[in-house]
């Protein structure tokens, strides 16, 4: 159990650019979570996978962003048309079938920087 | 207001101190409480959780619901210069979302 591995750890993009971040949660663990934090603030909810299924969108996810999980393992959260107000860390979480969302476990987050 | 709220400190004790972290919820659906600690450059790492109001204990943690005033707490006994980090409370669930709603999170130093 090597725990939720997230790539890449920082990611520096101009405005406008696309960017793409991958999750690889704990084996076994069907559910899987993105959450965006900013500097002195918590982790918000992003949205939520049960295996490949997307079943909760947050209003924060807004049309630029896409979030993947095509064979219920590893996750891909991209951003396009990238604006200075998506700099932030993105965390991906992910829980065993046999929890509820409390018992989370987060990767390290990418951290993007919007110039 | 907001639904969680937490003083973001700074905290700053001395080693040995007994720290107590705070904060406060307006949701009453919320059924369960975390305490997740926040290295930094990491990603949160659960502490605690709990369903009822009450007390529970794991080592020198315990945490604290009461349900009735809408308030969870952190005490950390014989604090080290180890539990310097972020503490973030968090709770959920909201009417079967799987999101959790957590507060600022509070930098508690511990100085040697």
């Amino acid at each position: 159990d090597t725990g939720v591995s997230q790539n890449p750890r920082h990611k520096i993009t101009k405005r406008g650019q696309n960017v793409t971040f991958r999750c690889d949660p704990i084996s076994e663990h069907n559910r899987l979570y993105w959450y965006r934090q900013t500097l002195g603030q918590g982790p918000e909810f992003l949205t939520y996978f049960q295996n490949e299924a997307q079943l909760e969108k947050s209003r924060l996810l807004s049309d630029r962003f896409s979030a993947e999980r095509p064979k219920g393992s590893f996750s891909t959260l991209e951003i396009q048309r990238t604006e200075q107000g998506d700099s932030a860390m993105y965390l991906c979480a992910s829980s065993p079938q046999t929890s509820t969302n409390e018992k989370l476990f987060f990767g390290s987050g990418t951290q993007l920087s919007v110039l | 207001q907001k639904e969680v709220e937490q003083d973001p400190g700074p905290l700053s004790v001395p080693e040995g101190a007994i720290v107590s972290l705070n904060c406060t919820y307006s949701n009453s659906a919320f059924q369960y409480f975390m305490w997740y600690r926040q290295y930094s450059r990491k990603g949160p790492e659960l502490l605690m959780y709990t369903y009822s109001s009450g007390n529970k204990e794991d080592g020198r943690f315990t945490a604290q619901v009461d349900k009735s005033s809408k308030y969870i707490s952190l005490f950390i006994r014989d604090s080290q210069p180890s539990d310097s980090a972020t503490y973030l409370c968090a709770m959920g669930p909201q009417g079967g979302s799987e999101k959790l709603v957590f507060g600022k999170g509070t930098k508690l130093t511990v100085n040697p």
